[in-house]
């Protein structure tokens, strides 16, 4: 399979945990996004990465979201202290920038429920 | 003002007959795409079509098709013949060159398809 994966699919957690997020994006796309979705609403944009760069951060990236592409390929999102409004799916997409082909292709989504 | 529009919360209709979801966008970029996504219910976004602002011709992708309509800002999508496993929330989605390519999505219109 060589699309968008994302680990885990679903997470449980007690609020005030900590919580990381795997996205490994398909080979050789150099920007990476994260999306927010709450149910019955369209995609949120978290932020992107062009490589291991972090070029830019929603404003709904509150200092508890950390986000992180160390070596350009798979990324990371933590959520520290997590909070009851929270719980939503986390959405990672890929693109291969530069080229006339602006898609976005995303993963399957982490489904976050903070009790 | 929002800058793409999917009026169309939810629609419901009978296994075999046709129908079009709409979608009207506002974009002053000369150079823009536009996006069709689809979210079964297991929450994956998947590519359906993109469409650069220079190219009005219409496409068809077997029961799909979609019509681009400068003149009126409008990507309207078509199903012919519906299915059940077309069931689905539908998103339409905006890149622009002035917003870096970010996608601007719709609100999405749910399509229900009763046997």
């Amino acid at each position: 399979d060589t699309g968008v994966s994302q680990n885990p699919r679903h997470k449980i957690t007690k609020r005030g945990q900590n919580v990381t997020f795997r996205c490994d994006p398909i080979s050789e796309h150099n920007r990476l996004y994260w999306y927010r979705q709450t149910l019955g609403q369209g995609p949120e944009f978290l932020t992107y990465f062009q490589n291991e760069a972090q070029l830019e951060k929603s404003r709904l990236l509150s200092d508890r979201f950390s986000a992180e592409r160390p070596k350009g390929s798979f990324s990371t999102l933590e959520i520290q202290r997590t909070e009851q409004g929270d719980s939503a799916m986390y959405l990672c997409a890929s693109r291969l920038a530069g080229r006339s082909t602006d898609t976005q292709y995303f993963g399957p989504g982490t489904r976050l429920t903070v009790l | 003002a929002q800058k793409v529009t999917q009026a169309q919360t939810e629609i419901s209709v009978v296994e075999k007959e046709d129908v079009t979801l709409d979608c009207v966008y506002e974009t002053r970029d000369t150079t823009y795409y536009l996006f069709w996504y689809k979210q079964p219910p297991s929450g994956e976004l998947v590519f359906l079509i993109r469409r650069n602002s220079f190219d009005e011709q219409n496409e068809i992708s077997g029961r799909y098709s979609w019509n681009f309509q400068k003149s009126t800002s409008s990507f309207n999508f078509t199903i012919t013949a519906s299915q059940v496993v077309d069931s689905a929330v539908y998103f339409c989605a905006l890149s622009e060159v002035s917003s870096n390519y970010q996608l601007i999505w719709g609100a999405g219109t749910k399509l229900i398809i009763k046997p």
